[in-house]
């Protein structure tokens, strides 16, 4: 069973970066498929982040791509997300998730983390 | 603001049928793939429909889908308190390069 976890801290001073890591289990992410970042602000909808493959491949959202890193490390079987200059519009719960590319729906998830933006 | 329109809520008897549009552009929906995900209440977003009209293993077959060129439809037949729930339908747009969400519709039944 694919299982996704999401660690990293839930409180983030304004203007600092974020990091998040995801770790898979029960896949290799060096198999295949995307890994990606969603997010959702409280009471409010999903927001895609970004997306990544084994390989190194990435696509952006263009509202973010300035301040986000999405990158991959088979060793671990982990990715990871960076995002840069929090502020309290970027407080969210943040999941992750196994994307299949090409027809590009999020199969798997993980249970979220929430994220705080205060000093 | 989503470029993926969908109602913000529908409401329906148990028992009764329910559909849920998305709205798009042919940059998005009318070029590729829609997906449907159910998030329950303080839960997480669960895959519902794939490919337009598909369903994973597990989902019922009262939830179905359904896509006419730039617009997709999620239909939910016998509904069940139990499917109240936010319900977002979610596509790639091909001139962004980029994964997008509709707004969310919330479902209650009444």
């Amino acid at each position: 069973q694919v299982q996704l976890q999401e660690s990293g801290p839930g409180l983030v001073k304004p203007s600092e970066t974020l990091s998040l890591t995801c770790t898979v289990s029960g896949y290799s992410i060096s198999s295949g498929y995307f890994w990606g970042w969603i997010r959702q602000p409280p009471e409010k909808g999903l927001e895609w982040i970004a997306v990544i493959n084994h390989s190194g491949t990435t696509y952006y959202n263009p509202s973010l791509k300035s301040r986000v890193t999405i990158s991959v490390d088979t060793s671990k079987n982990h990715f990871s997300l960076e995002l840069t200059s929090m502020t309290a519009a970027d407080a969210a719960v943040y999941y992750c998730a196994r994307v299949m590319g090409g027809s590009d729906y999020y199969d798997y998830w993980g249970q979220g983390t929430l994220v705080t933006v205060s000093s | 603001q989503f470029v993926l329109t969908q109602p913000p809520s529908v409401s329906a008897a148990p028992g009764q049928t329910v559909t849920i549009s998305c709205s798009g552009s042919s940059s998005n929906i009318g070029s590729d793939y829609v997906s449907w995900y159910q998030q329950l209440p303080g839960t997480v977003p669960k895959l519902l429909i794939f490919e337009d009209s598909k369903r994973p293993s597990g989902i019922p077959d009262r939830f179905s889908g359904s896509k006419f060129g730039t617009s997709a439809t999620l239909g939910i037949t016998g509904l069940q308190t139990g499917d109240e729930a936010d319900y977002y339908c979610g596509t790639w747009d091909n001139s962004l390069s980029a994964m997008l969400f509709g707004g969310g519709t919330k479902l209650t039944v009444l």
